[in-house]
């Protein structure tokens, strides 16, 4: 039972790189969501999808772009990296509903040098 | 819009010692409210989730949390606490679409 699956688990990059990070669900869920883990900060949203092509910006959406072609991926993109958002990147999906608990990937730790 | 705090950043509680965490929210609505835990270099795990009805949940690990809505806190307790819960807890209110409203966060140490 794979759940979310998110890859890679590490990286690097260097200023101004571009970058997708992967995220697989196989759980049939219709809400898909990314969220940014800083120390202090808690977990921020950057974007959810609430279903195969739509999507929108949660608090934090500078720098990133999202796309939701098919239920079961939810890629985010980084066009330009910078320095800031160097960061632990967690992508979690759930069952339709606000009450819905959320399923966590294992997350990817991402460095901008 | 919502919030959570989580007014502990750090705790250190003895192994077999109670626990309590605290957790107080900003919701305009009847909230969904939820705990999570974090071990190191791991994902989120749910613990316990609140929607309605008993205000007082159990979740899993020996768990539970009380909503007192008059307080707007749902600070979660566990009798006895074990070295393996030594991880970070995370409060969160759910913020429409399935989305989350976290709080930063409170780090649990276990001293032996």
């Amino acid at each position: 039972n794979a759940g979310v699956t998110q890859t890679p688990k590490f990286q690097v990059l260097k200023t101004g790189q571009s970058m997708t990070l992967q995220c697989a669900q196989d759980m049939n869920h219709e809400y898909m969501s990314w969220y940014r883990q800083d120390p202090g900060m808690g977990l921020r949203l950057i974007h959810y999808s609430v279903g195969a092509g739509i999507t929108d910006q949660g608090e934090v959406p500078n720098g990133y772009n999202v796309s939701r072609s098919t239920t079961e991926d939810f890629p985010l993109r980084l066009l330009s990296a910078a320095p800031s958002q160097t960061s632990v990147y967690f992508c979690a999906s759930s069952q339709t509903g606000d009450n819905q608990p959320q399923h966590f990937g294992d997350g990817t730790r991402l460095s901008i040098l | 819009a919502q919030s959570v705090t989580q007014p502990d950043i750090h705790i250190t509680v003895s192994e077999g010692a109670s626990l309590e965490l605290r957790c107080n929210y900003s919701y305009g609505a009847t909230p969904y409210l939820f705990w999570y835990v974090q071990s190191p270099g791991q994902g989120l795990q749910l613990l316990l989730k609140y929607f309605s009805g008993d205000t007082l949940v159990q979740g899993i690990k020996g768990f539970e949390a009380e909503f007192k809505r008059s307080q707007s806190s749902f600070n979660l307790r566990k009798p006895s606490v074990h070295w393996s819960d030594a991880a970070e807890y995370f409060c969160a209110v759910g913020s429409g679409y399935s989305t989350l409203t976290f709080g930063k966060g409170t780090m649990l140490l276990v001293s032996p």
